[in-house]
């Protein structure tokens, strides 16, 4: 089973409004990832968890917080939100960080489509 | 930097055709090598993926090999069909490092007519 289940599918919000989108796998796997893609874009990498410690912030802005409560869960918490976030938020896990003999192959959830107004 | 280029799309073919997507790749250390495909309105979806030189990796009829000597990674299936309209997204795993970043090319389009 290679399954990562994200939710809200999809999620409307203000822009004072705080939210919360969730990602869960179940694979056992270490290293957990939050993406932002833009309509006809490659995927941007925002965070990476390795081992439930955030190992990668791309510079993203503090109005996006993530947490990862357990091996399991990632969370992406959300607060005054631009009009410009909007977009499709992609979770993905991977059985480590590594590069070596597949272990970083990363799957990834069906997105949740956020749009702010 | 680690990089990877995709031919430009769209890709318009008729069912049963060829097709080929080109993939090339600049990278240091020993990365592995992924095709990601994304239906509208849905998540990536790994297609094939290879791990090391030579490698093939394969999937639903689709094929890629991992060429060293040529820095490429093409995607082929022998004859497509309507279902197989997608992005489909050439990328590689950061191998200098142990910081699971995925490279993406830029994505191409392919749409099959019936």
């Amino acid at each position: 089973d290679t399954e990562v289940t994200q939710t809200p599918k999809h999620l409307v919000m203000g822009m004072t409004n705080k939210k919360s989108l969730k990602c869960e796998q179940h694979m056992g796997h270490r290293a957990m990832y939050w993406y932002k893609q833009k309509a006809k874009k490659p995927p941007e990498l925002m965070f990476v968890y390795s081992y439930e410690k955030l190992s990668i912030n791309e510079s993203v802005p503090s109005r996006f917080s993530p947490e990862c409560p357990n091996s399991s869960l990632l969370n992406l918490h959300l607060h005054a939100l631009q009009p410009e976030d909007s977009a499709l938020y992609l979770c993905a896990s991977s059985q480590d960080t590594s590069p070596r003999g597949g272990r970083g192959t990363q799957y990834f959830g069906p997105g949740t489509r956020l749009l702010v107004l | 930097g680690d990089s990877v280029t995709q031919m430009e799309g769209p890709v318009t073919l008729s069912e049963e055709a060829f097709l080929t997507i080109n993939c090339t790749y600049t990278a240091t250390g020993y990365p592995s090598l992924f095709w990601y495909v994304q239906y509208p309105g849905e998540g990536l979806q790994l297609l094939l993926k290879a791990t090391k030189a030579d490698d093939k990796g394969s999937n639903k009829g689709f094929e890629a090999t991992y060429r060293k000597e040529t820095t490429s990674f093409h995607l082929e299936k022998g004859s497509v069909q309507v279902s197989d309209s997608a992005v489909y997204f050439c990328a590689l795993s950061d191998g200098s490092g142990n910081t699971g970043k995925l490279i993406f090319g830029q994505g191409t389009t392919l749409q099959v007519k019936p």
